[in-house]
C-alpha cells in the first residue's frame, strides 16, 4: 500500500531556481495539503485542496503555487527559490472534512 | 485567524512517569481535533476527537476534548523511552483546512 508518495526526497537548489514537488495519493481521498516544517515551528499549511478542482491558500502561501492535477495528484511549485524556503515539505491527504490526514515521507529542500 | 497552541513546548521525564500535553485552538467552524506523533519522519495518527467529554484511549495513551473551553489534552501513562517524540495537535474546520500547533517535544529518559 503506497498511501501518499512524495518526490523527490531530497533537493538542493540555488537561489532563483525553480522546481516542482510532486505528491500522489492512492486512497481516493478528496482533500490534499502541503505543509512546511521548520525547527520549532510545527507544521505550517502552505496550500490545500478541499476537492478536485479547488485550491486555497493556507498560512504561508507566499512564494509558492499549487496545482491539483487530478484527484490523485497535488503539486507544489517554487518559481524562484529563496534561502527562506529551506525546509522539510510534507504532503498529506484526507478523505473528508476533519478526518485523519495521511502524510508522505517528506522532501528535504535546501536553497543555497 | 485560525490558530492552534500547544504547551509545554518541551518536556523531559523519566520512564514510568505520567505526562499531560495541552492543546488549545481557535478555528472557524471547528469540526475535529487530531493528535499525531512524529519521530524521525512523517507524523503518524493517534486520535481524532469530535465530541466533548468523550475519552479516546489506545493503550497507555488517552485524549479528551473540551469544545466549550476550546482545548484538548493528551495523556501518556507509564511512559517508555519509545514515547520520545514530537506530539502534534491539529484542528480541522469546515473548509477542510487542517491547522497544526508547534508541537511538544517529549524526551523520556531511562
Amino acid at each position: 500500500n503506497a498511501g501518499v508518495t512524495q518526490t523527490p526526497k531530497f533537493q538542493v537548489l540555488k537561489t532563483g531556481q525553480s522546481m516542482t514537488l510532486q505528491c500522489a495519493q492512492d486512497m481516493n481521498h478528496n482533500s490534499m495539503y502541503w505543509y512546511r516544517q521548520d525547527p520549532g515551528m510545527g507544521l505550517r499549511l502552505i496550500y490545500y485542496s478541499a476537492s478536485e478542482g479547488t485550491t486555497d491558500k493556507g498560512e504561508v502561501p507566499n512564494g509558492y503555487n499549487v496545482s491539483r492535477l487530478n484527484k490523485r495528484e497535488f503539486s507544489l511549485r517554487l518559481e524562484s527559490a529563496a534561502p527562506s524556503q529551506t525546509s522539510v515539505y510534507f504532503c498529506a491527504s484526507s478523505n473528508r472534512v476533519g478526518t485523519e490526514a495521511f502524510f508522505g515521507q517528506g522532501t528535504r529542500l535546501t536553497v543555497v | 485567524e485560525d490558530k492552534v497552541v500547544q504547551s509545554p513546548l518541551s518536556l523531559v521525564v523519566h520512564e514510568g512517569d505520567t505526562v499531560t500535553l495541552n492543546c488549545s485552538y481557535e478555528v472557524t467552524n471547528f469540526r475535529s481535533l487530531l493528535w499525531y506523533k512524529q519521530e524521525k519522519k512523517a507524523p503518524t495518527f493517534l486520535f481524532m476527537l469530535t465530541s466533548s467529554g468523550i475519552e479516546k484511549k489506545s493503550g497507555r495513551l488517552s485524549s479528551i476534548l473540551d469544545k466549550k473551553e476550546l482545548f484538548s489534552i493528551l495523556n501518556i501513562t507509564a511512559t517508555q523511552t519509545g514515547d520520545s517524540a514530537v506530539y502534534l495537535c491539529a484542528a480541522g474546520g469546515a473548509t477542510n483546512k487542517l491547522i497544526f500547533g508547534t508541537g511538544t517535544l517529549l524526551a523520556v529518559q531511562p
